[in-house]
């Protein structure tokens, strides 16, 4: 019954490679989110979506390419991996503002690290 | 710009000991106001946020926080600590723009540690 799933937990990899990270919710929500959590536990968004709509773009890398096949699912696609790609990646889901009064569901995140 | 600063970003306290974990934001306008706790190795977990109304709201776990706005402030608090309250504590606040789709801005983080 898990809300925010993300797979896999951890990927281990090295650098030049291309590695993917799936996110799936069964929440309902229209919104969904991926976050970095660097080495310092700081979190930044880096994409978000809306009903399969790119709606925030954080100047992230080109590298880094989400995809939203439908609103359930948002995908993370790293291109030529780097050592400072290293860290967790959190994908979120929430409802429409004014909606439940808001608020994020995240996932368990997946900790990469690039060798 | 909008900001979040956790003066602390380690505090220790003993087991049954009150805890105030402080937050302070920089947003123009109402700001819409969370704290998540994150455990080892696991991700976030709400534990509670301010929209509007009610200035001093109840989470889960037992915490709480009360906003000030003269202060900018958004300081989660409990009055007992337990071990299993060790974790990673974020402050956000909710940065709203035109859509009215938003991101959350995090603060840098608070760990909390507890002694028997």
């Amino acid at each position: 019954d898990t809300a925010v799933s993300q797979t896999p937990k951890y990927l281990v990899t090295q650098m030049g490679n291309d590695k993917s990270i799936k996110c799936e919710q069964n929440l309902g929500h229209d919104t969904m989110y991926w976050y970095k959590q660097d080495s310092k536990k700081f979190l930044k968004i880096m994409f978000s979506y809306n009903n399969k709509e790119l709606i925030i773009n954080e100047t992230v890398p080109n590298r880094f390419s989400p995809k939203s096949p439908d609103k359930a699912h948002l995908n993370l696609h790293i291109n030529s991996l780097e050592l400072g790609d290293s860290a967790v990646y959190f994908c979120a889901s929430s409802p429409p503002w004014g909606r439940e009064r808001y608020g994020y569901t995240f996932g368990s995140g997946t900790r990469l690290t690039v060798v | 710009a909008q900001s979040v600063t956790q003066p602390d970003i380690h505090i220790t306290v003993s087991e049954g000991a009150s805890l105030e974990l402080r937050c302070n934001y920089s947003y123009g306008a109402t700001p819409y106001l969370f704290w998540y706790v994150q455990s080892p190795g696991q991700g976030l977990q709400l534990l509670l946020k301010y929209f509007s109304g009610d200035t001093l709201v109840q989470g889960i776990k037992g915490f709480e926080a009360e906003f000030k706005r003269s202060q900018s402030s958004f300081n989660l608090r409990k009055p007992s600590v337990h071990w299993s309250d060790a974790a990673e504590y974020f402050c956000a606040v909710g940065a709203g723009f035109s859509g009215g789709y938003n991101k959350l801005i995090f603060g840098a983080g608070t760990r909390l540690a507890v002694h028997p």
